[in-house]
């Protein structure tokens, strides 16, 4: 099956820095990454995602890459601003028919931005 | 966008007692729903696939019979934790694959809020 590494597990910046986080994943066969933030408590809500047939996207001061070769991808916020402080999360998965494919997870980053 | 509810929200209770936990997707119907735990500060472990009509999968190491899933409708997915034990505390969060809001993206996962469960 599909597993997913994520580094770092915990990154701190100073505000107005860019963040990076980094996943890998092992099956070929994946073609959906989605990245989820969640803050404490709340629920995973998605800020981004990418499928295969695209290197990189970028949406205001997020933007995700995918290199396929390697099997990585990464997120990369720039401008880092407090409220951007919580946990995010990689997903690699295979995008099926009827969207009943299953997300393999990465652990977690915990993102702190200091003021 | 698509919305995933859940309900309760916070649950207390006694060890030895049985809890369902209520996944509804609100205004998308969703065949599959998918049952995560969270401990502190780590990742979502998914614990099985529910899929309407029919048995649910379970991942490997959960207990089919000690966490019941009924996903009786299209839009209704229920977990019963039963005969609940404090190592049971935990944070349980349903998902839903749907549409995505987010431009050009679908297939994407629509989590309900979470469920607080601590057991006593």
């Amino acid at each position: 099956g599909e597993n997913v590494e994520q580094h770092p597990s915990t990154l701190s910046v100073q505000e107005g820095d860019s963040a990076v986080i980094k996943c890998t994943y092992s099956d070929s066969a994946s073609n959906y990454f989605p990245w989820y933030k969640q803050e404490l408590g709340k629920r995973p809500q998605l800020i981004i995602d990418i499928r295969s047939n695209v290197g990189e996207k970028k949406d205001q001061r997020i933007a995700v890459t995918l290199n396929k070769t390697a099997k990585h991808f990464s997120l990369h916020i720039t401008e880092t601003q407090p409220e951007d402080s919580a946990v995010y999360f990689c997903a690699a998965s295979r995008s099926g028919s009827g969207g009943s494919y299953i997300p393999t997870f990465g652990r977690g980053t915990s993102l702190i931005v200091h003021p | 966008g698509a919305v995933v509810s859940q309900h309760p929200s916070r649950v207390i209770c006694k060890s030895g007692t049985s809890v369902k936990i209520e996944c509804r997707s609100l205004d998308f119907q969703a065949t599959t729903m998918f049952w995560y735990r969270q401990f502190p500060k780590k990742s979502l472990m998914l614990m099985a696939t529910s899929n309407e009509g029919s048995k649910a999968t379970y991942e490997q190491g959960v207990e089919k019979d000690k966490f019941l899933i009924n996903h009786a409708s299209l839009t209704l997915s229920t977990l019963t934790v039963t005969s609940a034990h404090p190592e049971d505390s935990s944070f349980y969060i349903c998902s839903a694959p749907g549409l995505a809001a987010y431009p050009s993206s679908t297939d994407t996962q629509y989590f309900g809020p979470g469920t607080r469960l601590t057991v006593l």
